[in-house]
């Protein structure tokens, strides 16, 4: 099944830009999901920040769109964040996850284009904001 | 933006009590809801689905009920590795995805 592992530098300096990478293995990034990135500031709970189909559609948190851009590489079976202007308040555990599009019950097959849940999980990776 | 509430924000309950937890929309999201536990420095991890559904692996003593802008999650009898934080989460109103603020699981 799916795993994913997150990857970036845990400190960012105040004004720049935070870069994360999630690592998809035993699967391809090219599969019917949604891979999205979710975050969790300290001791609180979970934002959704956005998603990449593999097509390279998009869907971003209206609160963040403006600083976020996820993207796709099919060569590396990879998907990125980027959120520029960071700020102590974008301190956070990041996680990358995904959302199947495709699914099978014990009797049919379905597809639904906006995506089931969060599943399977990356482990997180904790970037801080700080000069 | 649908916006989910949680309550009780903390429930101290002992093992082998039962736990009912509640999710509150602020309008209508049919069944499209899921619930997750999340451990101290662990990811989220999947529990219910479509409101009433058991993600593989979960024990039956995890139920979802309910559906449009009420639903609960009921621990049927409490087992020590069920204390943590749960979340509920929609996705009626995709492409935005919103979470509620989570009820904390504590021992009493």
């Amino acid at each position: 099944q799916v795993q994913l592992q997150e990857s970036g530098p845990g400190l960012v300096k105040p004004s720049g830009t935070l870069s994360l990478t999630c690592a998809v293995s035993g699967g391809s990034i090219s599969s019917s999901n949604w891979w999205s990135w979710v975050r969790q500031p300290p001791g609180k709970g979970l934002e959704w920040i956005g998603e990449i189909y593999h097509s390279g559609s998009t869907n971003y948190n209206p609160s963040l769109k403006s600083r976020v851009t996820i993207s796709v590489d099919k060569s590396k079976n990879q998907f990125s964040l980027k959120l520029s202007s960071v700020t102590a308040a974008d301190t956070a555990v990041y996680y990358c996850a995904s959302r199947q599009v495709e699914y099978c019950s014990s009797t049919s097959c379905y597809t639904e284009d906006s995506g089931r849940w969060f599943d399977p999980w990356g482990q997180g990776t904790l970037v801080t904001v700080s000069s | 933006e649908i916006v989910l509430t949680q309550s009780p924000a903390t429930l101290s309950l002992s093992p082998g009590e039962r736990a009912t937890l509640s999710c509150r929309a602020s309008q209508s999201v049919s069944s499209y809801l899921a619930w997750y536990q999340q451990k101290p420095g662990q990811a989220p991890r999947l529990l219910i689905y479509d409101a009433s559904n058991r993600a593989t692996g979960i024990p039956a003593r995890f139920s979802g009920s309910g559906s449009g802008t009420d639903f609960t999650l009921t621990i049927s009898s409490l087992e020590p590795e069920d204390f943590a934080v749960y979340y509920c989460q929609q996705r009626s109103n995709w492409p935005l995805l919103t979470f509620g603020q989570g009820t904390r699981l504590e021992i009493k």
